[in-house]
């Protein structure tokens, strides 16, 4: 594998389910972050990891909840999802010196 | 507020044509610029980074410039061709916050 991972591709879930998505970077890389990509609106970054240490917090719900458990590693845990989270959820990573991000191909999440 | 826009929305040109994608943002204490590409559906592929302290970066058919002071980057794409159709992300980095523009989407007509 190569560049910036994430599983899965897909995901249909229920507002009462629980669910992860994961990324996985072999760019070796020590930043990594996660963004929601909804229809007609910018890319919304929603947590930002900086050496396994999360830095950034943008008044994003609590029922999303990162984890990064290595400079590798980074998941999204969803509970209690609303259909208006329905989008395309992106990570990305970069070294903490350029902050040049290299994306992976995304999770299209739908709430029903 | 940091904001970042793009102008146009959306552009339709013949193959062939030289075009230039605008990108204006309002915190002019940007660390760097980074231009991408996104396909329907896809993630975003990096394009060009220019450091707070370039005036300009290259690519093959690519140049984007950065002016600090007027709050400004363009995109500038030599020859267009079919295959440049995709949307166009301009991304203002402030350490650890990014401000990502609307977009340009691209559309090259054969």
């Amino acid at each position: 594998e190569t560049g910036v991972t994430q599983t899965p591709r897909h995901l249909v879930m229920g507002m009462t389910n629980k669910k992860s998505l994961k990324c996985e970077q072999h760019l070796g890389h020590n930043a990594m972050y996660w963004y929601k990509q909804s229809a007609k609106k910018p890319l919304e970054l929603m947590f930002v990891y900086s050496l396994e240490e999360r830095v950034e917090n943008n008044s994003v719900p609590s029922r999303f909840s990162p984890e990064c458990p290595n400079s590798s590693h980074l998941f999204l845990h969803l509970h209690t999802l609303q259909p208006e989270d329905s989008a395309l959820y992106l990570c990305a990573s970069s070294q903490v010196a350029n902050y040049e991000q290299y994306f992976g191909p995304g999770t299209r999440l739908t709430v029903t | 507020k940091q904001e970042v826009t793009q102008i146009p929305a959306a552009l339709s040109v013949p193959e062939g044509e030289n075009l230039v994608l605008n990108c204006s943002f309002t915190d002019s204490a940007i660390y760097n610029l980074q231009w991408f590409r996104q396909d329907p559906g896809k993630g975003l592929t990096s394009l060009l980074l220019i450091q707070s302290s370039q005036r300009e970066q290259t690519s093959g058919r690519l140049n984007a410039s950065l002016d600090k002071s007027s709050g400004r980057s363009t995109l500038y794409i030599a020859a267009s061709q079919p295959g440049d159709s995709a949307t166009y992300l301009c991304a203002g980095n402030y350490g650890q916050n990014f401000v990502f523009g609307p977009g340009t989407r691209l559309s090259v007509l054969p």
